[in-house]
């Protein structure tokens, strides 16, 4: 069956850094979204993405997340300057059509702020 | 600011036990989905309730939709230790630009001993 696969599983990054999370879509999906999970926390929506546009963004979302569908088959989350509190589970996800459709969603990304 | 409330946070029980997971929300949504996460996985869709009181049964799990489409059930019955995992209720909303938008509840953990 195929699955959204995220890379790296965990990234340790210093404060300050920017850093890029992978993740490659199911093929036939279009629509594809980037939610995080803080320990101890709920999953939290970040920003889905529709037709090489972002189609909603949450107020975590801020200037300092980029997403891109650079070549068709990837889609990447850049956080350009991380703080401390960016620590958390990225999780990747993506559905094939909008209605009620479910979302497929990737193993996540553990990102260590240090 | 839309919210979903699972109760109990925490559920242990004993194998062949029944138990209830309730989600409750501030706000209706067109639709609602249940989801279970394994440590270190994704979430991974169980079932979508879309009309208010629909009932879905997955072999040992029922799903229930309330009337005004703010809250949801999860009962499972016979509880086996495979069912042991983290149950998280999601919200469906629809923005505007394409896609499903998931406002994710405050999970129910749930273990299953023998």
């Amino acid at each position: 069956e195929p699955e959204v696969t995220q890379t790296p599983s965990h990234q340790v990054t210093q404060m300050g850094q920017e850093v890029i999370l992978r993740c490659v879509p199911i093929s036939n999906h279009l629509y594809f979204y980037w939610y995080r999970q803080i320990l101890g926390q709920k999953v939290e929506f970040l920003v889905s993405f529709y037709n090489n546009e972002i189609s909603e963004k949450s107020e975590i979302f801020d200037d300092q997340f980029s997403v891109e569908r650079p070549d068709g088959s990837n889609f990447t989350l850049k956080i350009r300057s991380t703080k401390l509190e960016d620590s958390a589970m990225y999780f990747c996800a993506s559905s094939q059509s909008s209605y009620n459709s479910p979302l497929h969603f990737g193993n996540g990304t553990r990102l260590t702020v240090t | 600011t839309q919210l979903l409330e699972q109760s109990p946070q925490f559920l242990s029980i004993q194998e062949g036990e029944n138990l209830t997971v309730y989600c409750n929300s501030s706000s209706v949504f067109s639709s609602l989905q249940w989801y279970r996460q394994e440590p270190g996985e994704g979430p991974v869709l169980l079932v979508t309730v879309v009309t208010g009181g629909e009932v879905k049964k997955l072999k040992r799990l029922t799903f229930q939709f309330g009337d005004a489409r703010k809250d949801s059930s999860l009962h499972i019955t016979a509880a086996q230790p495979g069912d042991t995992g983290l149950y998280l209720c999601a919200g469906v909303t629809r923005p505007t630009g394409g896609g499903n938008k998931l406002t994710f509840g405050t999970g129910t953990q749930l273990k299953v001993e023998l």
